[in-house]
Parts: structure tokens; sequence; C-alpha cells
């Protein structure tokens, strides 16, 4: 089975242009997220999708952007590049469970990640 | 609010011995605890997850993690460390409140396995 696939695995840009990231979740799963890894730290939550809408957000200015299709892929946007915008984003699929009582539903899976480099 | 701290920035190990990579964690009642891996230019591969039940949690390659509620730890363990283990680690944390599904991370251990 195929695992959390994005593209593209490597771009650059340059400051003040937008970027377009892209991932497809897991067969079967319904929940995507993004994460940003700057070099040398851990990853840290953007955004979560489920059944296309907004589940929740981190500390990110309105700069980024997300959506969820109705086939479950997602796309992540960020417009105005920064220099600090380079990074490592990961893409994170789960089978989405509203009860948090616990199961194989709550492992979240990354893909390979997209590297960005903004100069 | 929810943290992990993961107090060594590497950890040096000779093949064959044990490994242990320390994690704690914050957070609002009872967690959900994970472990993953990452290669150098690669993404996170999932290792094993504490949902709930027995403290000892057994994950992929031979690892396991011990879970302790009292000291707020979750450390990764391996009985006889491999060159190929060599790589970063990290320690993630979710809370079971339904508005905290994203995962906060902690800044990473790399391993050293010498051969």
């Amino acid at each position: 089975d195929a695992g959390v696939t994005q593209s593209p695995t490597h771009l650059i840009k340059t400051r003040g242009q937008q970027v377009t990231l892209r991932c497809s979740p897991i067969s079967g799963h319904k929940s995507v997220s993004w994460y940003q890894q700057v070099l040398g730290q851990g990853p840290q939550f953007i955004f979560q999708y489920y059944e296309k809408e907004e589940r929740g957000r981190g500390n990110f200015p309105d700069r980024f952007s997300a959506r969820q299709f109705p086939n479950y892929s997602s796309e992540l946007n960020v417009n105005a590049l920064l220099l600090g915008d380079s990074a490592l984003y990961l893409c994170a699929s789960s089978q989405f469970r509203d009860t948090g009582s616990g199961g194989s539903g709550n492992t979240i899976y990354f893909g390979e990640g997209s590297w960005l480099t903004v100069v | 609010a929810q943290s992990v701290a993961q107090p060594e920035d590497q950890v040096n190990v000779a093949e064959g011995n044990p490994l242990t990579v320390k994690c704690t964690y914050s957070v609002s009642g009872n967690p959900y605890l994970f472990w993953y891996v990452q290669y150098p230019n690669r993404g996170l591969q999932f290792l094993l997850k504490y949902i709930t039940g027995d403290n000892l949690v057994k994950g992929s390659y031979g690892f396991e993690a011990e879970f302790n509620k009292s000291q707020t730890s979750f450390h990764l363990k391996k009985p006889s460390a491999l060159v190929s283990d060599s790589a970063l680690y990290f320690c993630a944390v979710r809370g079971r409140d339904t508005g905290r599904r994203a995962l906060t991370f902690g800044s990473g251990t790399r391993l050293q396995v010498q051969p």
C-alpha cells in the first residue's frame, strides 16, 4: 500500500513568491495535517483538515493556508515567501476519530516531505 | 499547553550495547505518546506509541518505550544497538482533549551507534 505521498520533493523559490505543496494521504485516511520542520528542530504543527474542514491551526501567519479536497488530498499554500520559510514541509495522515479513546486511528503517518528553499 | 523535552542532543553508544533515548512530557490529562525516527533527508517514520494499558510498549525494529506517569516520561530503549539505528529520534505528545489534535514534538536526539 502506498504511504503518504508529497510533491514536489524539492523546490527553490525567491522571496515574495508563492508556493503550493501537495499531499495525498494513505488510502482510507480522512485526516491530513501539515508540519514545518526547520533545520535542527522538531516539526511544528501548521494545520489539520478532516472531511474538508479545518480542525486545527498552529501559530503560523495568515500567509499560510491550506485546503482539503473531496478525495482527501490536500494543498498547503504559502504566500509572500520569506527566507525563514525555508524548511522541510511534512504532510501526515491518520484515521481521524473524534472520541479520543485511542486505538490505531490515532497513529499519524508522515510523508517524505517537501524541501523548500527560499532565496 | 503541551510540551516535550528531549534533554540530550546526542546519544553515543557502541554497537551491541543497550540504548536509551530520554523524553519527558507535559500535557493536560492523560497523554498519547509517540516516537518517530528520521533518517538523513527523509520524512518521519513511526516507531511506536502509547495509548493506554501496559506501560511497556513494543514497536518496530526492536525498539520499546516505557511510559512512567509519575515521572511524566516515555524513554525509548533497545536492548542491543545496531549501527543502522543511527538517526534522529523524536518524541511527541498529544493530549486527549478533542480540541488538541496536533502532535507536539521534542527537539530531537541524534543517536550515534559506533561499530
